[in-house]
């Protein structure tokens, strides 16, 4: 497999842009996480789902912030309007509750950076 | 305050063992992780231990679990600069049914 897939690697906009991160899991893992980190806050779950479904999104900072599930090999995040302050490392990861142990897969992080 | 904490940074020389230190809330974890963020990529899990062990050694790691404290330590030997990177610890409650809570993380910096 090869591992969690994020795209794109890199964005910058401008303040007020809509901006949409992309993810594609492991196949076969029934949880799906996206992350935030920055320097000031450290890694910050944003929300997360179980089968497609959105579990828990108390960590998403703002109604300017969305993320959907539409089927088991996608996911995207998507921040509208963008602002300064959302500038950061985003994270996808999965993960596969049926493994002994809770290992996050992670990927390798969308740099976002908002002018 | 955070349910896992740790140390932002920690220098060290090249040769010498390396020696990060978390502290966790949550008396029920059942397992604990080390994880490793090199430059311009995601965490990778390099360790775990679960709360029924004391320590737990896989070549040049050593991990060390105080129950009784909720500390938790990860001890690097004759630490290279390509261990240079950033360490999460992680707690956990049961196996594929809880999430994992991170600490903010601990930047290991090795000099020659």
């Amino acid at each position: 497999d090869a591992g969690v897939i994020q795209s794109p690697r890199h964005e910058v906009t401008e303040m007020g842009q809509e901006v949409t991160l992309r993810c594609k899991p492991i196949s076969g893992h029934d949880y799906l996480f996206w992350y935030r980190q920055t320097m000031m806050r450290g890694l910050e779950l944003l929300i997360y789902f179980n089968n497609n479904v959105p579990i828990d999104d108390s960590g998403m900072p703002e109604d300017r912030f969305s993320a959907k599930m539409p089927n088991a090999s996608f996911s995207t995040l998507k921040i509208q309007p963008s602002e300064p302050r959302d500038s950061a490392v985003y994270f996808c990861a999965s993960s596969f509750p049926g493994r002994a142990i809770d290992e996050q897969f992670f990927g390798p992080g969308t740099r976002l950076t908002v002018l | 305050g955070e349910d896992v904490e740790q140390s932002l940074f920690l220098s060290v020389r090249e040769g010498d063992s390396s020696v990060i230190n978390c502290t966790y809330t949550d008396s029920s974890s059942t397992y604990l992780y080390w994880y490793k963020q090199e430059p311009g990529a995601g965490l990778q899990l390099l360790t775990y231990i679960f709360s029924n062990m004391d320590m737990k050694q896989d070549q040049r790691l050593t991990v060390l679990l105080n129950k009784k404290d909720k500390h938790l330590s990860l001890r690097i030997a004759d630490t290279q600069t390509g261990d240079s990177a950033i360490y999460f610890c992680a707690e956990s409650r049961t196996g594929g049914s809880y999430i994992p809570t991170f600490g903010r993380g601990t930047s290991l910096i090795v000099h020659p």
